[in-house]
This record gives structure tokens, sequence and C-alpha cells, in this order.
């Protein structure tokens, strides 16, 4: 079975600090990754996606792949109290995405 | 915008009662996703949808069927509630397969059997 895994936290970081969340996937035919987020009591809304390795930036964000090592990432640099959620990773197996467990990200400021 | 809707935010029904959760998107989108989200379980993909009348089971389909019949929606069927049913449902529409696709979810319906 195809696996997505994330540390599921939480991960505490300062106000105004970079985070970074990571996820593995067990398919090495993985092509596209996705990072989501949401809030307590919300669905998850897309922050962005990735599919080429290198990196990709929008904003605070940038997502990082790594095809090579099976690896995806996430940094949010300053950080703010805002962000705090769960940032859900998903890889698209054929049609549908299979999403990681999550990681809590609690910003204190 | 893309707009995914649920019929229902909240609902509680009796063990054994055969439930239905209704799904709603108004992009035209192909891929429609039955998903249920359990604290430490994370998001589980029940059933998916890639066309009118096509269904495919995912990770845990037991216990659940799906119905298609108009491009716009997409309903999942508990056909006799257990207590194990109990989580959140989640809708998502996806138009494509394609990378670069968005996939988007409903408001969720947080299902309680008793």
């Amino acid at each position: 079975q195809k696996e997505v895994e994330q540390n599921s936290g939480p991960l505490s970081v300062p106000e105004g600090a970079i985070a970074s969340l990571n996820c593995t996937y067990s398919d090495r035919g993985s092509q596209s990754f996705f990072w989501y987020r949401q809030y307590s009591g919300k669905s998850p809304e897309l922050i962005m996606f990735i599919y080429s390795n290198g990196d990709k930036e929008d904003g605070r964000f940038t997502a990082q792949l790594n095809k090579a090592s099976q690896y995806v990432s996430l940094l949010i640099r300053d950080s703010q109290p805002s962000d705090s959620a769960t940032y859900l990773c998903a890889v698209q197996a054929g049609t549908a995405l299979i999403f990681g467990k999550g990681t809590t990200l609690s910003v204190s400021s | 915008d893309v707009k995914v809707t649920q019929s229902s935010r909240y609902l509680v029904k009796r063990t054994g009662e055969k439930v239905f959760l209704e799904c709603v998107q108004d992009m035209d989108h192909e891929n429609m996703f039955w998903y249920r989200q359990d604290p430490g379980l994370g998001l589980r993909l029940i059933y998916f949808s890639y066309d009118v009348k096509m269904k495919e089971k995912g990770d845990i389909p037991e216990g659940y069927s799906v119905s298609r019949e108009k491009k716009e929606r997409f309903s999942l069927i508990l056909e006799s509630a257990s207590t194990n049913q109990t989580s959140m449902y989640l809708c998502a529409s996806r138009k494509t397969r394609a990378l670069t696709d968005t996939q988007y979810f409903g408001p969720g319906t947080r299902l309680t059997v008793l």
C-alpha cells in the first residue's frame, strides 16, 4: 500500500521563525505533491503543489521536492500565530490523493 | 471559485439506520472523492469516482457504497450505520488527474452514530 509519512508533532516555533515540515512517500512513481493546511474544525485548504525537483516559492511558503530521496518539505518563513494549524502532505496516486496524517504546527507570539 | 457543498454539517443517526451523505460540486469536475478523518488516523480514502456511474474503491470501502448518477453529485451511503462509522466525512473534487489540478474539499459532515 502506498504510504505518506509525516511527523505528527506538535512542532512549536516562536513567531518570526522558520517552520520546517517534512514528508516522505513510498511510491517512487509519484509525480505530484500537495501541501494542505487544516485549521481545527475546518476542512483542508491547498497551500501549494509541486511536481518538479527543487524549490517552489509562494510568498512565505517554499515547497521542496527531492524525488531521489522520496522527500518533500514545506518551509514557512516569518511564522505567524495564524499559521498554527495541521499541515497535510498529499501525494497523487493515480486519480486520488493519498494523505499523510499531518503535522500540527504551533506558533507562539 | 470552486464550490464543494455537503448536505449536512452535523448528523446524528442510530445504529442500523441507512445514512446518505450528499456532495455537490459546481465546477464540472470529473473526479469526486469521499474521505473520512479520524484523530490519529488522518484522512483515509473511502471511494472515488472518475465519471458518471463509475466508481473505484479506496483504502477503506467496507461498510460503504457510493452513487454518482449526475456529474455534479456524489453520494456516500452507509447501508447499516455502526458506531465505528462515527467520524468526520469529507467530500472532495478535482477537475482531472493532471499534475497541476487542485483537489478541493467540502466543509465536512460530522456524523455521530449512537
